[in-house]
């Protein structure tokens, strides 16, 4: 079974922190996705990542940037939190071979509060 | 910008009873997939269908993609409280990313 980990359920952080959200796949899948959802919005996509240093901003990068220094792990940082980016956030994988049906394997997802 | 639009936003229903849900969408698509996200989890894919397949089963759930319309319906047959979720469909266009709806929310009522 595939496994996407994030580090952590819950966090708190003060207007202004930086913040990483870090997670980690043991699949050796090439993608990897970070999304935030909100109450209405549905899952919006924040960034993507094809490869190791490889990136593509989603729908609603601003605010975000992400680092992936290894093929297993895809961090989101968020360089200056705002209350706005309170959210839920989640991380998925994905294999794209050939013959794929894209589907993705979610994390049990961040809910990040900034006060 | 979403793609998928689920229908209704939310659904009770007794034990035992089916729930049909119902996603619409926009554009042509290469396939369409379900996804069942319990109350602050992350999301479980489900089911898959292609845009060539007009019906799929999977144990108590059966989609229906209906290509003309742009819309698909997923229902869960003989209802179990463990099925309370919300539920969402997420569209591809034959590259990495899917572009999900808003979701369903649906209850069981033991």
């Amino acid at each position: 079974d595939v496994k996407v980990t994030q580090s952590s359920r819950y966090l708190v952080k003060r207007t202004g922190e930086k913040v990483f959200l870090e997670c980690v796949q043991d699949m050796d899948h090439e993608n990897m996705f970070w999304y935030r959802q909100d109450p209405g919005l549905g899952l919006r996509l924040i960034y993507f990542s094809y490869d190791v240093k490889m990136k593509e901003k989603g729908d609603i990068p601003e605010g975000y940037s992400v680092s992936r220094e290894k093929k297993e792990r895809f961090s989101l940082i968020l360089e200056s939190a705002s209350t706005n980016q309170t959210s839920m956030y989640l991380c998925a994988s994905q294999t794209p071979r050939t013959g794929s049906s894209y589907e993705q394997y979610f994390g049990p997802g961040t809910r990040l509060t900034v006060t | 910008s979403q793609q998928g639009e689920e229908d209704p936003q939310a659904l009770s229903i007794q034990e035992g009873e089916n729930a049909t849900m119902n996603c619409s969408y926009k554009t042509s698509i290469n396939n369409l997939q379900w996804y069942r996200q319990n109350s602050g989890r992350g999301l479980v894919h489900l089911i898959l269908i292609r845009s060539n397949e007009r019906e799929k089963h999977s144990g108590r759930l059966r989609v229906t993609l209906d290509t003309s319309k742009k819309s698909s319906s997923l229902l869960i047959t003989a209802s179990r409280a463990a099925d309370t979720a919300s539920y969402f469909c997420a569209t591809n266009f034959g590259n990495e990313k899917l572009t999900f709806g808003t979701g369903t929310r649906l209850t069981i009522i033991p």
